[in-house]
C-alpha cells in the first residue's frame, strides 16, 4: 500500500512565524500536491511537483512555497504565516502517467494548522 | 478551467437503506478521469471509486456505483446497503491530465443506525 505521511497532526504557529509542513511518499511517486482543505471550498490546490525540484503553482500559491529535494519528500513553507492560513492542508502523491490521469492520487492523513 | 459542483452540503440515510449524491462537473475536454473520494471522521482520503470518460459503461465497487451521464456532465455516487461505515465527507473530483485535479466542496454523509 501507498503510505503518504504527514510531519504533524495538529500545529499550532503564531502569526508571522515560518512554518514548514513535510510530507514523505514511500511509492517513488513522481507527483507530490499540496492542498488545503476549508469547509464549504473542498480541496484546492497550493502547489505540485512532478520532479525533483521541479514546482508548480496551484489555485491559490500565495503566502506558500515548496521545496521537492529529493523524489519522496515534499515540504510545504508559509513565509509568514497568517490567521487566513488557519486550515487542513493534505500531501498526496500519484505516479507519473503523462496525458493520462486515471491513477488516484494518495493522501496523507492531513495536518490541522491554527495560526494564532 | 474544470469546476465541479456538488449541491448537497450535507444528507442522511438510514442503515441499510440507498443513498445517491449528486455531482456535476465542467470541462470543455474530451478524455478525462472523475473520482469519488471518502474522508471518515478525522482519518485518511482514500479513494472510493473512478470512471473514465471515453468509457459508457458505470463503474461499481460492490456497493458502491456510479450514474455518469457525459453529456449532461453528471457523475452521481449511489451507495447501496448503507453501512455506519460509510459516515464521511465524500468528494466529487476530475480530472483531464496528470496533474489537474479538481475537487468540489463535498458531501458530508451521516449513515444512521
Amino acid at each position: 500500500d501507498v503510505k503518504v505521511t504527514q510531519s504533524s497532526r495538529y500545529l499550532v504557529k503564531r502569526t508571522g512565524e515560518k512554518v514548514f509542513l513535510e510530507c514523505v511518499q514511500d511509492m517513488d511517486h513522481e507527483n507530490m500536491f499540496w492542498y488545503r482543505q476549508d469547509p464549504g471550498l473542498g480541496l484546492r490546490l497550493i502547489y505540485f511537483s512532478y520532479d525533483v525540484k521541479m514546482k508548480e503553482k496551484g489555485d491559490i500559491p500565495e503566502g506558500y512555497s515548496v521545496s521537492r529535494e529529493k523524489k519522496e519528500r515534499f515540504s510545504l513553507i508559509l513565509e509568514s504565516a497568517s490567521t487566513n492560513q488557519t486550515s487542513m492542508y493534505l500531501c498526496a502523491s500519484s505516479p507519473l502517467e503523462g496525458a493520462r490521469g486515471n491513477q488516484p492520487q494518495h493522501f496523507g492523513d492531513g495536518t490541522r494548522l491554527s495560526i494564532l | 478551467a474544470q469546476t465541479v459542483t456538488q449541491s448537497q452540503p450535507e444528507m442522511s440515510v438510514q442503515e441499510a437503506e440507498t443513498v445517491t449524491l449528486s455531482c456535476t462537473y465542467d470541462t470543455s475536454e474530451n478524455n478525462y478521469y472523475l473520482f469519488w473520494y471518502k474522508q471518515p471522521p478525522s482519518r485518511q482520503m482514500i479513494l472510493v471509486i473512478r470512471q473514465e470518460a471515453y468509457k459508457q459503461q458505470n463503474a461499481t465497487e460492490n456497493r458502491f456505483s456510479v450514474n455518469f451521464q457525459k453529456a449532461a456532465k453528471s457523475f452521481s455516487l449511489k451507495i447501496s446497503d448503507s453501512q455506519l461505515g460509510d459516515t464521511a465527507m465524500y468528494f466529487c473530483a476530475s480530472r483531464y491530465n496528470n496533474n489537474d485535479m479538481r475537487f468540489g466542496a463535498g458531501t458530508r454523509l451521516t449513515v444512521k443506525p
